[in-house]
């Protein structure tokens, strides 16, 4: 399995929102609403942040949202703010019982 | 609230077997939750290795299947990961995780984290 294709970074100003991506095929994203989407800070460990395409978990901001429409799966973060700056990666369950994530995106808040 | 925490040995020689444990505190292993093992190389993203159920049902990447065996120990409240061969490119930091429901491939509690070096 590869792993699902996200843009290596993305950038915003305070205030602002911001989309990014992840593609995979029909193996994963396009035939399974199982997409998750996690933050990561430097040296921590991965928050998730969306799961099932588009619901967040109890305590995560509504300013994150998740969606799909066939390929790809899409993560909007919108009135960025400092603290939204880490690494967000995507994920999937596929075909073969197994999960595969994204390359990741380095999101910087300008 | 779950807690989860990684122990093993920081550094591995090559060739040798990585092992490492997470044991869980907070809920149980026999829960209706799958258990994880994600490992990220210094600098780079995350790779989803294998999960065990609390029946002892495994799933592995097809990439790491043939060196990876996942176990559980329901006694002690733990799960297990060894890797066989391993090589300089099998450095990294190597989390625990719990699914958020069975099944969902998402991953809502995680361990802090254990850097495993393969060095001689």
């Amino acid at each position: 399995q590869s792993a699902l294709t996200q843009p290596a970074s993305v950038s915003g100003s305070p205030g602002q929102s911001i989309t990014i991506s992840c593609t995979g095929t029909s193996s994963d994203v396009v035939d399974y609403n199982s997409v998750s989407w996690y933050q990561q800070h430097p040296g921590k460990a991965p928050k998730l942040i969306i799961y099932d395409v588009s619901n967040r978990p109890s305590g995560v901001s509504n300013r994150f949202s998740g969606s799909k429409s066939g390929n790809p799966a899409s993560l909007t973060i919108s009135g960025l703010q400092a603290e939204d700056e880490a690494d967000y990666y995507c994920s999937s369950y596929t075909s073969s019982s197994t999960v595969v994530f994204g390359g990741g995106t380095k999101l910087t808040v300008l | 609230q779950v807690q989860l925490q990684e122990s093993g040995p920081g550094l591995v020689k090559p060739s040798g077997t990585l092992s490492l444990t997470c044991a869980v505190s907070g809920g149980s292993i026999s829960s209706s939750n799958w258990w994880s093992w994600v490992r990220q190389p210094p600098g780079k993203g995350l790779e989803w290795i294998g999960e065990i159920y609390h029946s002892g049902d495994t799933n592995y990447s097809p990439s790491l299947k043939s060196r990876v065996t996942i176990s559980v120990d329901k006694s002690k409240n733990q799960f297990s990961l060894k890797m066989s061969s391993v090589t300089a490119a099998d450095t990294a930091v190597y989390y625990c995780a719990r699914d958020y429901y069975y099944g969902s491939g998402s991953y809502d509690f995680w361990g802090q984290g254990t850097l495993v070096t393969v060095s001689s």
